[in-house]
């Protein structure tokens, strides 16, 4: 079963509002990070977070990560319609620093 | 610098046959990894290695087989394709030491079994 799993499944919103999605895991990690997929292409990093770390900052990205509850959200602000994309938690675990990815959150920005 | 290409962007095959999706990196990469992608699935770890002459067995492993004789490539192969095998395959790569935690992604193949 997936390590990550975001919510909500979908999103939609319109440019300029905020948008925010969460991931959940299940077991200890060395470090947290969000990616990016635009369609049919490759995944894209964003950002890291590790275990250590409770918030984190990159442009208009904003992480944060709470390991008593075993989650993690990323905040975009002021969304615009290039941000239109499906995002990716992945959990990163275990002395191999293993990768494992959660389902996606699709995100729709509309003009 | 070209980063992690993959080829073929996409491939048929009939039930039964065989193929091997290549993937390559020019960053001296230690870590190497194929991953699936499946609708509502995400992406499952099939197979890594975290240097040459070393593999081991991901998420998803069955139906497939790796090696990794050099640094800059990690071939995936389907010995026997089923239709199950129908997906989109990403390769990933990093660097292995404390600041290579981050996965650099090829641009996929998609691949449909018949």
């Amino acid at each position: 079963s997936q390590q990550g799993e975001e919510d909500p499944q979908a999103l939609s919103i319109q440019e300029g509002e905020n948008a925010t999605m969460n991931c959940s895991y299940k077991t200890s990690i060395n470090n947290l990070q969000w990616y990016r997929q635009n369609s049919g292409r490759g995944l894209v990093h964003l950002i890291l977070i590790r275990s250590n770390e409770r918030e984190k900052h990159s442009g208009r990205l904003r992480v944060t990560l709470d390991t008593s509850k075993k989650s993690s959200s990323l905040l975009i602000t002021a969304s615009r319609a290039a941000d239109t994309a499906s995002y990716f938690c992945a959990t990163v675990t275990g002395t191999a620093s293993k990768l494992t990815f959660g389902t996606g959150t699709r995100l729709q920005v509309t003009l | 610098n070209a980063g992690v290409t993959q080829t073929p962007k996409f491939q048929v095959l009939k039930t039964g046959q065989s193929m091997t999706l290549q993937c390559a990196q020019d960053m001296n990469h230690e870590y190497m990894s194929w991953y699936r992608q499946d609708p509502g699935m995400g992406l499952r770890l099939i197979h890594y290695s975290v240097g040459a002459g070393i593999t081991d067995q991901g998420e998803v492993p069955n139906g497939y087989n790796v090696s990794r004789s050099t640094t800059e490539d990690f071939p995936l192969r389907l010995l026997s394709a089923a239709p199950s095998q129908t997906s989109v395959y990403f390769c990933a790569s990093r660097a292995r030491n404390a600041n290579g935690e981050k996965l650099f992604f090829g641009s996929g193949t998609q691949l449909s079994v018949l």
